[in-house]
């Protein structure tokens, strides 16, 4: 089944304990994203990226990092979480350049306490 | 950077009327316009998209229209049903070599049996 798989999908943890959020996409496709919700603020990016190894900030990348090492996994990292970044995070793919519809993850709820 | 504005916030119609959310841009340069609809607790899912060279889409009682020159672009949706209560994201891509997505604030749609 073609998907985006984020883990974990709930997640309580204490300000200052790295962190990381995994995605994998098993479709291929070049570009992914990530995504935080927060009520009435919509959905707002973090990062993307293009292509392996290539990435790039969104809107609000302050606190978190990335990696694409390969084209399959995005992990999002939180070196030092705070209790601004709980949230609910959600990783994206799509195909490429003239594909644009993006394919969402199920979500992490992250808590930071 | 990208600012993109979604009208109403909320919106309750009866079962069978039509329903439409209105979003506007400031970026003369974007080039392609999604819409996605999120229920509760759930993934958004992309219901619908249009690209710049184009000014209208539909997909039976789902319709999308883009004015270009007014930087604003529509969801129309006929014959609302109860499982079309949901919210509604439009989002905006720049594209030209940034993957820079910008999502409107949402619009709840209550549709009432």
């Amino acid at each position: 089944e073609a998907q985006v798989t984020q883990n974990p999908r709930y997640l309580i943890t204490v300000t200052g304990k790295k962190l990381t959020v995994t995605c994998s996409q098993n479709m291929n496709h070049e570009y992914m994203s990530w995504y935080r919700q927060d009520p009435g603020l919509g959905l707002r990016q973090i990062y993307y990226s293009m292509n392996v190894e290539v990435t790039d900030k969104g809107d609000v990348p302050e606190g978190y990092k990335v990696s694409r090492k390969e084209k399959r996994n995005f992990p999002l990292i939180l070196e030092s979480p705070s209790p601004n970044q709980t949230s609910l995070y959600f990783c994206a793919s799509r195909r490429g350049a003239f594909n644009y519809g993006y394919t969402f993850g199920s979500g992490t709820r992250l808590t930071v306490v | 950077g990208e600012n993109v504005e979604q009208h109403p916030s909320t919106l309750s119609v009866q079962e069978g009327d039509s329903a439409v959310i209105k979003c506007t841009y400031s970026d003369s340069a974007s080039n392609y316009f999604p819409w996605y609809k999120q229920e509760l607790g759930k993934r958004p899912q992309l219901i619908i998209d249009i690209r710049s060279n184009v000014g209208e889409k539909k997909d039976q009682r789902i319709a999308v229209t883009l004015n270009k020159t007014a930087k604003h672009f529509s969801l129309h949706i006929t014959e609302t049903q109860p499982e079309d209560s949901a919210v509604y994201f439009c989002a905006v891509l720049r594209g030209g070599g940034s993957e820079k997505l910008v999502f409107g604030k949402g619009t709840k749609l209550t549709v009432n049996p």
